[in-house]
């Protein structure tokens, strides 16, 4: 069975700061793909990345950076000189190549509160 | 621009009335779609499944003759809620699948009186 969790369910930063949330997963599959999604307050989930698990690359785009490892099944994010606009609930998400239709498996999510 | 449009946004309804929730991908065709429910300050749970032309497959747990899915077109997935209740009141998102990414709708606050 897959799962996936993000042990941080809170962090609090001072804007400008860097903030890495964390994401482990499990699964039986060696063909899979992880995800990052951002929900803002409004309640949309917007797609940040798709990584699979093939490609072991470490990917920037902007301030944001993620961080693939699967010798320790990881998939963590960094944002990088976090702005307010930033703070959402961040969830890192699994998708197993073997699944009808390819269901993403959720996170608890993370909750990012980026202060002034 | 947006991939998947869920409609409505939010909704208030009494206690025993049945609620509709369309979810709609654009400019794409999506032969199976996903709902899922999310709590207040919790993650998402998946429901079912929607596959077009063909009954939902749905999540241990969930009922079937609560919440009803018909997926009737390749671009449009509904999801009623059925002699709703207050305990019913939660955050429904679609989802479908363009390009290997899962794309979700703006989701829907249903809240029942």
């Amino acid at each position: 069975a897959q799962k996936v969790t993000q042990a941080q369910t809170e962090i609090s930063v001072v804007e400008k700061e860097d903030v890495t949330l964390d994401c482990v997963y499990e699964t039986r599959d060696t063909t899979y793909y992880l995800f990052w999604y951002k929900q803002p307050p409004s309640g949309e989930l917007v797609f940040l990345i798709r990584r699979n698990s093939f490609d072991e690359q470490n990917e920037i785009s902007g301030r944001y950076s993620w961080n693939f490892q699967k010798s320790t099944s990881s998939f963590n994010f960094t944002i990088t000189a976090s702005q307010v606009v930033d703070s959402a609930v961040y969830f890192c998400a699994l998708s197993e190549r073997g699944n009808a239709g390819n269901m993403l498996t959720f996170g608890g999510g993370t909750r990012l509160m980026v202060k002034p | 621009g947006a991939v998947v449009s869920q409609h409505p946004s939010w909704v208030i309804c009494k206690s025993g009335t049945s609620v509709k929730i369309e979810c709609r991908s654009l400019d794409f065709q999506a032969t199976t779609m996903f709902w899922y429910r999310q709590f207040p300050k919790q993650s998402l749970m998946l429901m079912a499944t929607s596959n077009e032309g063909s009954k939902a497959t749905y999540e241990q747990g969930v009922e079937k003759d609560k919440f009803l899915i018909n997926h009737a077109s390749l671009t449009l997935s509904t999801l009623t809620v059925t002699s709703a209740h207050p305990e019913d009141s939660s955050f429904y998102i679609c989802s479908a699948r363009r390009g290997g990414v899962a794309f979700f709708g703006q989701g829907t606050r249903l809240t029942v009186v």
